[in-house]
């Protein structure tokens, strides 16, 4: 059974970083990329980040270009989304989901980020 | 503002069928396949009901169908249930290697 466990979140002060991790289970990371989305407070879905399953590429959203990077422990099978230079305007849940057919199939149950002073 | 453009709410009596659209560009929706529609509920994450425009994944009953005209998909909930209420959010890859959202829609069922 496929399953993503996101966690991480906190809350940092602007200009921070934080580190956010996603364990899968039910499938193996190095035959499945990885997304990371994000719905800030009372608004809608953002896609912002995507690391291919052989891991030699990754793609994000123009918002956090530059500031965002990914990690993998292949041998206990997790994504790591790091992110530096936080800003208020990032503050968010942020979803983990399996790629599958150019969306975004089994999702993380959410891990909430606030960047606030 | 987000790249794909939904209307905010639609809503439709039990049983009723209701249409919600999204619009995009040739960069995305009219350029690709790969639209995707997600079904949330409050304070839950989102559940993939279509993908790659008109198929459901295992599950999805098949009051819920998607198509595609030029620039703009649709997702159809037909035979409407009381839960069938959520947000609903359409979804595209685009070019440049990115995906992108539409602003959701609200359903409710009268």
């Amino acid at each position: 059974q496929v399953q993503l466990v996101d966690s991480g979140g906190g809350v940092v002060q602007p200009g921070g970083s934080l580190s956010l991790s996603c364990a899968a289970s039910g499938f193996s990371l190095s035959r499945s990329g990885i997304h990371w989305v994000r719905q800030a407070p009372g608004k809608g879905l953002e896609w912002v980040a995507y690391i291919l399953s052989d891991g030699r590429k990754e793609f994000f959203g123009d918002s956090v270009k530059g500031r965002f990077t990914f990690s993998r422990d292949l041998s206990k099978n997790i994504v790591n989304l790091h992110m530096i230079s936080l800003r208020v305007e990032d503050t968010a849940v942020y979803y983990c989901a399996k790629d599958w057919e150019w969306g975004f199939d089994s999702w993380g149950q959410g891990t909430p980020v606030t960047v606030s002073s | 503002q987000s790249a794909l453009t939904q209307p905010p709410s639609a809503s439709g009596s039990p049983g009723q069928s209701v249409a919600i659209s999204c619009t995009g560009s040739s960069s995305d929706v009219g350029g690709y396949n790969h639209v995707s529609w997600y079904q949330q509920y409050p304070g839950k994450a989102p559940k993939r009901v279509i993908y790659e425009v008109t198929k459901r994944p295992s599950g999805v009953p098949d009051r819920f169908s998607g198509s595609k005209s030029g620039n703009t998909a649709s997702l159809t909930v037909s035979g409407l249930q009381a839960d069938d209420e959520a947000d609903y959010y359409c979804s595209s890859y685009a070019a440049g290697d990115k995906w992108v959202f539409g602003g959701g829609t609200k359903l409710t069922v009268l």
